[in-house]
């Protein structure tokens, strides 16, 4: 079993600031690395999948970095806004099709 | 209309009871799952589907069996349910290839006395 892990587990920030948060996995076997957003009593949306090392996607103010030979990707947002918050989650998927989720970034954005 | 379905969205059942949730999806896709999310441990796979004929066991599968009606539908019964099975249930679906994006149901929120 992948133990695929997210820190930090919760953060919160003014808005206007960026931050970033980390998740990490195991690099063997990797297929692809998943971000998804998650909203308080909502399910959970795809943000990015990245499957190459050295991946960069970017969406508005939310940009994501892959790094598979060390087994970690960074997720960005720059200017955190109150609509911001959310609990991000990242996924690692392996040649065996399974996908296996960290516990997730809580981020609440201060006005 | 959303593409993934999940009823019922709340339910409150009996220890020793049996349950079944359902989930539908107009994506077409392939591949659909069954997690359960409890606080402080995200999403854990309970069962997966790459076909109607495939059915595979995830990490928490006891307990819990799954039926493949049809490419759109894939319920999830708790035979006879216990309290430590209460937990927010999600339904996802995904495309055939391994990595593709899974789209998730609205949930259910299972409560089991």
């Amino acid at each position: 079993i992948l133990n695929v892990e997210q820190s930090p587990q919760s953060l919160h920030v003014q808005e206007g600031d960026s931050t970033n948060f980390t998740c990490s996995f195991p690099s063997s076997n990797f297929y692809a690395l998943h971000w998804y957003r998650w909203e308080t009593a909502k399910s959970p949306e795809a943000l990015f999948v990245m499957t190459l090392n050295g991946d960069e996607k970017k969406k508005g103010r939310i940009s994501a970095t892959l790094n598979t030979k060390e087994g970690y990707s960074y997720l960005y947002i720059k200017g955190s806004q109150p609509e911001d918050s959310a609990t991000y989650l990242c996924a690692s998927t392996n040649t065996g099709n399974q996908f296996y989720f960290g516990t997730g970034t809580s981020l609440t954005v201060i006005p | 209309d959303a593409d993934v379905t999940q009823t019922p969205r709340n339910r409150i059942t009996k220890t020793g009871k049996r349950i079944m949730l359902e989930c539908s999806q107009t994506k077409g896709h392939d591949r659909m799952y069954w997690y359960r999310q409890d606080p402080g441990l995200g999403l854990q796979l309970i069962y997966y589907s790459f076909d109607v004929k495939d059915i595979n066991k995830g990490e928490i599968s006891d307990g819990y069996s799954v039926s493949r009606q049809a490419q759109a539908k894939f319920s999830l019964s708790l035979e006879s349910a216990i309290p430590n099975q209460t937990a927010l249930y999600f339904c996802a679906t995904s495309e055939r290839e391994a990595g593709d994006t899974q789209y998730f149901g609205p949930g259910t929120r299972l409560t089991v006395l």
